[in-house]
């Protein structure tokens, strides 16, 4: 069946990079989202990446998609206390239907 | 712009109470949505609308009705609320399908005693 799956906790010190993984099951996801959530707040679309690219940047983000394994991944170049909040992986086939992991908390360490 | 908003931020309710949630979006977008987030779990989508008039059935549709009576507004109601309905529910607003970028209110926190 159609899942995401994503760690749901992981701590960096700040300054550091920070990767956040995800795995999908659905072979014909056509895209591909990383969400944040800060406390309190909605989610806010951060990137996302189109089924036939392997890799996108933007700035401080980098996005890589490895098809055959279906393995998403976030880095986060520098990390800063800001950046502390819940990231969101997600899937769409197409339709209505998203599909969003349980989130990652990630923790920045000062 | 204030984008989108929902009311109330929180609510307390007791079993077979009922309630609506309301979202509101200034964005001019036809598409809205209703998504519930539960501790350990993704997103689900409740139900959506694709314009004015218009609502469809999502992944977890039980227990909750919608109304999409004008283009800005998108209603969530809770006929009688249950316990298994306490969550944290999100709408979400996008310009034309799921693919675009949706934009989500701050959320609204309802427990259900």
């Amino acid at each position: 069946g159609e899942d995401v799956e994503q760690s749901l906790f992981l701590s960096v010190r700040e300054g550091d990079s920070s990767v956040i993984n995800c795995t999908y099951t659905d072979s014909s996801s056509t895209y591909l989202y990383w969400y944040k959530q800060e406390p309190g707040a909605g989610l806010q679309l951060l990137t996302y990446i189109f089924s036939n690219m392997d890799m996108k940047q933007d700035q401080r983000l980098t996005v890589l998609l490895n098809k055959k394994d279906k393995h998403l991944s976030l880095r986060i170049a520098d990390t800063q206390t800001g950046d502390s909040a819940i990231y969101f992986c997600a899937e769409n086939t197409g339709g209505f239907k998203t599909i969003f992991g349980a989130g990652t908390r990630l923790f920045v360490k000062a | 712009n204030a984008g989108v908003t929902q009311t109330p931020k929180f609510r307390v309710l007791k079993t077979g109470q009922s309630m609506t949630l309301l979202c509101a979006q200034d964005m001019n977008h036809e598409y809205m949505y209703w998504y519930r987030q539960d501790p350990g779990m993704g997103l689900r989508l409740i139900h959506y609308s694709v314009g004015e008039g218009t609502t469809a059935k999502g992944e977890v549709p039980d227990g909750y009705n919608v109304s999409r009576l004008k283009k800005q507004n998108f209603l969530l109601g809770l006929e009688s609320a249950a316990p298994s309905q306490t969550s944290v529910y999100f709408c979400a607003s996008s310009y034309r399908g799921v693919r675009e970028t949706q934009y989500f209110g701050p959320g609204t926190r309802l427990l259900v005693l």
